[in-house]
């Protein structure tokens, strides 16, 4: 069984460029949520996608945005990068319908904007 | 929205040590999970525990969930328990996590 898996695992890049995050999710399962995670604090939920479709987003401007694949893996877009959007990025896939939807997550994108 | 507060922040401990992580919630919840985070940042799913008690080695966790609160239990620590602890909760099963700000644990030699 294959875990989630992101790339790049680092990143720098400048204030006011854009940014592409990939994330594959683990083998068979349908839904992936982004979370942005700043340095000493708990992640905070960017989107979720399921089957394709954003099926909820947390309190992020329309300049986060995403897309997930038919074979379920997913990318966060992020365009005029700002300095506050450094962080660690995290993916995290679940199975969507089995009542005990535990997250497994990916090992992060570490994003540095100058 | 819901609140989720974690104690103590910080955690010192000798090794094979006890310990009990406490989390609070201020609203019903449908999911919650704890999670560990190693120093590199990877997020490992600990349980999955919205009610009840579950035990996975030197590992239990207990949800009170009338009460709203969350422990988690660590015995004998080893230094590899070291990182930060999260609790995180979802109130609909919209898969949103809410996160806490995390208990952080060191474990000395």
């Amino acid at each position: 069984e294959t875990g989630v898996t992101q790339s790049p695992t680092h990143l720098i890049k400048t204030r006011g460029q854009q940014v592409t995050l990939r994330c594959s999710s683990q083998s068979g399962h349908n839904t992936v949520s982004w979370y942005q995670q700043a340095l000493g604090q708990g992640p905070q939920f960017i989107f979720q996608y399921y089957r394709e479709e954003e099926n909820g987003r947390g309190n992020f401007p329309p300049r986060f945005s995403g897309l997930q694949f038919p074979n379920y893996s997913s990318e966060l877009n992020v365009n005029a990068l700002e300095l506050d959007d450094s962080a660690l990025y995290l993916c995290a896939s679940s199975l969507a319908g089995r009542g005990e939807e535990t997250q497994y997550f990916g090992p992060g994108t570490r994003l540095l904007v100058l | 929205g819901i609140q989720v507060e974690q104690s103590p922040p910080d955690l010192i401990l000798q090794e094979g040590a006890n310990s009990t992580l406490r989390c609070n919630f201020s609203d019903s919840v449908n999911n919650l999970q704890w999670f560990h985070q190693n120093p590199w940042g990877q997020l490992i799913n600990l349980f999955y525990i919205p009610s009840g008690t579950k035990q996975n080695g030197r590992l239990s966790a207990t949800t009170v969930a009338t009460e709203r609160y969350s422990l988690l239990y660590i015995s004998s620590s080893q230094t590899t328990d070291s990182g930060v602890y999260f609790c995180a909760v979802e109130r609909r099963s919209n898969y949103q996590l809410i996160w806490g700000a995390g208990t952080k644990l060191i474990i000395k030699p």
